[in-house]
């Protein structure tokens, strides 16, 4: 069984850098055929899909998000990362790691979940 | 690319039916059989429950199902039951590649 699991500070400053990192169980990134995916969602709000990264290292972003995102990943460690640049109050949200099936192109296993809050 | 459109809440009594749509565009919903629904309950991260507009992942109810016209996507929920009482999210692939609608919440009475 896939498990995936969202880490880093739970605060951060007003154009400072978030910075998360999602562990992954039970299944190699570097298996062909998945996305390996960042989403947000917005205190009582919607869904919104952040980016991805193949485990080669090729990323695709929100275009709305892409001058602040960077997204990386580890083989080694089994971890994918995400950037977001300076990052304001309208980025507080809970961010979501979440995995792609390529044969489906739907997000089949998700992480918990962390609370990133943007204050001074 | 804009959010998907779906509606803000819908309701069933227990045993009864629902559909809850999701409308979107000729460059998303309508382009691509990529539609899938999530189910989110309160703290938890989403689930998925059908996939390529109709398809459902092992282990999840029959009683899910999903359909697509056009550019609207539909997920029907029969024989209602208290634990399906959650946040339905649809998600298009849209070569961009994804967008979300922004949520509704079933209520079961």
């Amino acid at each position: 069984q896939v498990q995936l699991q969202e880490s880093g500070p739970g605060l951060v400053k007003p154009s400072q850098t978030l910075s998360l990192t999602c562990t992954v169980s039970g299944g190699s990134i570097s298996s062909g055929g998945y996305y390996w995916s960042w989403i947000r969602q917005h205190p009582g709000k919607g869904l919104e899909w952040i980016g991805y990264i193949y485990y080669s290292g090729s990323t695709y972003y929100n275009p709305s998000l892409k001058s602040r995102v960077t997204i990386s990943v580890d083989t080694s460690k089994n971890q994918f990362s995400l950037k977001l640049s300076s990052v304001t109050a309208a980025d507080t949200a809970v961010y979501y790691c979440a995995r792609v099936d390529t044969a489906i192109m739907g997000f089949d296993y998700w992480g918990q979940g962390t609370l990133v809050t943007v204050s001074s | 690319q804009s959010a998907l459109t779906q509606p803000a809440s819908v309701s069933g009594s227990p045993g009864q039916s629902i559909t809850i749509s999701c409308t979107g565009t000729s460059s998303d919903v309508g382009s691509y059989n990529l539609v899938s629904w999530y189910q989110q309950h309160p703290g938890k991260a989403p689930k998925l429950m059908i996939y390529e507009v109709s398809k459902r992942p092992s282990g999840v109810s029959n009683r899910f199902s999903g359909s697509k016209s056009g550019n609207t996507a539909s997920l029907t929920i029969s024989g209602l039951q208290a634990e399906d009482e959650a946040d339905y999210y649809c998600c298009s692939y849209a070569g961009s590649p994804w967008v979300f609608g922004g949520g509704t919440k079933l209520t079961v009475l």
